[in-house]
């Protein structure tokens, strides 16, 4: 079976700083999609970004970025010029390969952006 | 282009009585997935849907609980009776096809038993 793991309960960033949130996985597959979730206040799940594990080259949407590590089974995600409106709680997501849209979540991480 | 719509958004009801929540895929999708999430557990995948037919309900809970897809539109979460412990969020997503990797994320319903 498929376990994600976030590691970091809570996390807070000053404004317009950066910040890592921890993501690893454990699989057997060697094909699959990792994904990155936000959920404000208002509780909408949000796609964040996405990555296809045979694509080596780590995925970006605007000021979110991956560190895709598929040895160490390592999924980071970065954000970079933090902003207010980026608190919330982030869910790391894995999807077996097409087919099967059984996706597993982590427990996330709640990120508080200060001002 | 409208999301995938879910009603009720608050749900508050008596133990013992049936509780039906309801979901609307956005128009296109192929594929429902029902999910809940609660402090306890997180977020876990009861049900999920291709083309109005179950395909997987291995991680509803216990009988108490069915959805059933009637069409392409439209779908229903039942919990009869309904029970303390069944307090939580339930969201529905939905994704163009089994063979597509995104899934798209309802509001929610929180619901809330007595």
């Amino acid at each position: 079976a498929q376990t994600v793991t976030q590691s970091q309960p809570e996390m807070s960033v000053q404004e317009a700083e950066t910040v890592t949130l921890s993501c690893t996985y454990d699989t057997s597959e060697s094909n699959y999609y990792l994904f990155w979730y936000k959920q404000p206040p208002s509780r909408q799940m949000i796609l964040v970004i996405r990555q296809e594990a045979y694509k080596q080259q780590n995925a970006t949407e605007n000021r979110f970025s991956v560190n895709f590590q598929k040895a160490a089974k390592s999924f980071s995600l970065k954000i970079s010029d933090s902003q207010l409106g980026d608190t919330a709680m982030y869910f790391c997501a894995f999807m077996k390969p097409r087919g099967n849209n059984d996706m597993r979540f982590g427990a996330g991480t709640r990120l508080t952006v200060k001002p | 282009d409208a999301g995938v719509i879910q009603s009720p958004r608050h749900e508050v009801t008596e133990m013992g009585q049936e509780v039906t929540l309801r979901c609307k895929p956005i128009s296109g999708h192929n594929s429902l997935f029902w999910y809940r999430q609660t402090m306890m557990r997180g977020l876990e995948l009861l049900i999920y849907f291709n083309n109005n037919v179950p395909i997987d309900d291995s991680g509803m809970p216990e009988d108490r609980f069915s959805a059933k897809m009637p069409n392409a539109s439209f779908s229903t979460l039942k919990i009869q009776p309904s029970e303390p412990r069944d307090s939580a969020v339930y969201f529905c997503a939905s994704s163009l096809s089994l063979s597509t990797d995104t899934q798209y994320f309802g509001p929610g319903t929180r619901l809330t038993v007595l």
